[in-house]
């Protein structure tokens, strides 16, 4: 059965430090999503890419968060400098283009757990 | 303000017992999702409701999307220990637009 990959697992990091998670889609998937989810809350939409184009990143704190979707496959999110508030789960998503008048069914990959110290 | 909130915010009963979460908005949504997420995974679809007043039974979960469109209710009826979990609703306001969660309802059956 195809999968969202995604790596680190887990990543434990010292704040002002960079890092970087990465995310596969299950293959054909053209929209990609970066979620973020602090422990026992719902998952907040960080960035959306439509193949290769960010379609919404109204949440994304730009001035330490990038995104990118070069190819219109698999995606980087990368956090420069990490801030203790930034730990928290890192999901990734994909689906198939969403239309028809109701939104397809989001594929999660297990996530990238970031402590930040 | 939440876009979605979603009562209660836990919820711990007995295997057998019946129970109901829901998930309301001032908005009016175009379809609406619930997924459950166990520890350490990511969320899994259970349901996507599209039409006003629409009922959906998987198994012993029913779920009904409010008639105006801006409400939603999870049955689970004789609960068990496998139900436990983190349930989430997610609306989208148009074709297209932002899946938007709510901040979840955990559940723990105990056996």
């Amino acid at each position: 059965e195809a999968e969202v990959a995604q790596s680190p697992r887990y990543k434990i990091t010292e704040k002002s430090q960079a890092v970087a998670f990465w995310c596969d889609p299950i293959s054909g998937h053209a929209t990609l999503y970066w979620y973020r989810q602090i422990l026992g809350q719902g998952p907040e939409l960080l960035v959306q890419f439509q193949d290769e184009s960010v379609v919404d990143d109204s949440q994304l704190p730009k001035d330490r968060f990038s995104a990118e979707r070069l190819k219109g496959v698999d995606s980087t999110l990368k956090i420069q400098p990490a801030e203790l508030g930034d730990s928290a789960m890192y999901l990734c998503a994909s689906s198939w283009t969403s239309g028809g008048g109701y939104h397809g069914e989001l594929f999660f990959g297990e996530g990238s757990r970031l402590t930040v110290l | 303000t939440q876009l979605l909130e979603q009562s209660p915010q836990f919820l711990s009963i007995q295997e057998g017992e019946n129970l109901t979460v829901y998930c309301n908005s001032s908005s009016v949504f175009s379809s609406l999702q619930w997924y459950r997420q166990e520890p350490g995974e990511g969320p899994v679809l259970l349901v996507t409701v599209v039409t006003g007043g629409e009922v959906k039974k998987l198994k012993r979960l029913t779920f009904q999307f409010g008639d105006a469109r801006k409400d939603s209710s999870l049955h689970i009826t004789a609960a068990q220990p496998g139900d436990t979990g983190l349930y989430l609703c997610a609306g989208a306001l148009g074709s297209g637009s932002r899946l938007t969660f709510g901040e979840g309802t955990q559940l723990t059956v105990n056996p």
